[in-house]
């Protein structure tokens, strides 16, 4: 079945500097998503982005899907964005990736 | 905005008892799904739902595992005879009227097994 990676797993940041997070995925997809799931435990829907690029507001998103990655781009990080970020693919039947631990240091 | 509601929020069950745990999708969504979330850990697939059928299940949604859509808005999980390693978070989700549509997830419904 397909396999779906994020890297890096851990990642620390100080207020303010710009993060990019990569899901790679094993195999051709029709769904792909991003989510940022906050201290709560809240699965929050980030983009839907099966392939080109996508905005909102700090946060961008990038699937290059002949190439089974996409990317996701923080900028500006606020301590507000820690949490685990994780992408999600598949059709029918979704994995989801392991997941980037980020905490934003004030 | 539409949301997917889950409930309970929390539920504590004995090992041993059966648990339903109840999902309202958005309202003209057609596909369904259940995930469950370990603690410290990734979410992991269990199930997807559409036109009344299951259309993919995981090595995990085994005999012990049903769902169901009694009416036009309930969508439930049911665990027939619970284990310790049930405990997890368990979301549901939604998405629209084709397979290749953006999921929607409730905010999950913590089970607790004792």
């Amino acid at each position: 079945g397909i396999q779906v990676e994020q890297s890096p797993p851990d990642l620390i940041l100080q207020e303010g500097a710009n993060s990019t997070l990569r899901c790679n995925f094993s195999d051709s997809v029709n769904n792909l998503q991003w989510f940022h799931q906050n201290p709560w435990g809240q699965l929050i829907n980030l983009f839907y982005i099966p392939s080109g690029t996508k905005q909102n507001g700090r946060l961008s998103a990038t699937t290059v899907a002949t190439e089974r990655y996409s990317l996701l781009y923080i900028s500006s990080s606020q301590t507000t964005d820690s949490g685990v970020y994780f992408c999600i693919s598949g059709t029918y039947k979704y994995i989801f990736g392991t997941g980037t631990r980020l905490k934003v240091l004030a | 905005e539409p949301e997917v509601t889950q409930t309970p929020s929390h539920q504590v069950t004995q090992m041993g008892q059966e648990v339903i745990l109840r999902c309202v999708p958005i309202s003209n969504h057609l596909y369904f799904y259940w995930y469950r979330q370990i603690l410290g850990q990734k979410v992991e697939f269990l199930v997807s739902f559409y036109n009344n059928e299951i259309s993919e299940k995981s090595e995990i949604f085994d005999d012990q595992f049903s769902v169901e859509r009694p009416d036009g808005s309930n969508f439930t999980l049911k665990i027939r005879s619970t284990k310790l390693e049930d405990s997890a978070m368990y979301f549901c989700a939604s998405s629209g009227k084709r397979s290749n549509q953006p999921q929607h997830f409730g905010d999950g419904t913590r089970l607790s097994i004792l």
